[in-house]
């Protein structure tokens, strides 16, 4: 069985500071990882996934991620957060017999201050 | 390309009454997705369908039937609504005709679901 948990249900930042968002996932096989925004009243987009073609993935709107196999981590930064970011962020995870159903986390709402 | 489309967009039912939520793609997609969304809980897998005339389980179908009508639609039904089904349910495709793990799924809008 997969598992995903993302540290911190909700994480507040100022605007212009370092945006870094935690996730950590247990798979008995070598996974697949994801992350995805979802803004207030819409579905969730990708930002970016891991797919073990590099261990650092950029994503959209300047997003990166940093796959860590000995740390089982994937967590997501931005060097400098705008308004625009604030949304609720999730982590997920494939692989495995589980094919590809996805295995959320339970999300992390950013809140950026001015 | 409107994308994944989702309606109604919201719903209250009494208990007991039954109901269906109708998911659309247009993006030529194999695969297709029900997840309901719980504070907390991040979103579950209800159903899913990899290729036309298939569907089976995922995490949380108990109350649920899904039916793929043809390579565009995929619904979800409520047969007797109970209060724990109140939720926010999205449907998802992807375009693998197999379901694979590095495979992209792309999200409707969702569907509000409130049962009383």
């Amino acid at each position: 069985a997969q598992s995903v948990t993302q540290l911190g249900s909700h994480v507040s930042v100022s605007e212009g500071a370092l945006v870094l968002l935690r996730c950590n996932y247990s798979s008995s096989v070598p996974p697949y990882l994801f992350w995805y925004v979802q803004y207030p009243n819409q579905g969730l987009q990708l930002l970016l996934k891991y797919t073990s073609a590099a261990t650092l993935v950029k994503g959209i709107n300047g997003f990166e991620a940093e796959f860590k196999k000995s740390e089982t981590s994937f967590h997501l930064t931005k060097p400098s957060a705008h308004m625009s970011d604030a949304a609720e962020y999730f982590c997920a995870v494939a692989g495995g017999t589980s094919y590809g159903k996805l295995t959320f986390g339970q999300g992390t709402i950013l809140t950026v201050h001015p | 390309n409107a994308g994944v489309t989702q309606t109604p967009k919201f719903q209250v039912l009494k208990t007991g009454q039954s109901m269906t939520l109708q998911c659309a793609q247009d993006m030529n997609h194999n695969s297709m997705y029900w997840y309901r969304q719980d504070p907390g809980m991040g979103l579950r897998l209800i159903y899913y369908s990899a290729s036309e005339g298939t569907t089976d389980k995922g995490e949380v179908p108990n109350g649920y039937n899904v039916s793929r009508l043809n390579k565009r639609e995929f619904s979800l039904r409520l047969e007797s609504a109970a209060p724990s089904q109140t939720s926010v349910y999205f449907c998802a495709s992807s375009e693998a005709r197999r379901v694979l793990s590095q495979e992209t799924q792309y999200f409707g809008p969702g569907t509000r679901l409130l049962v009383l």
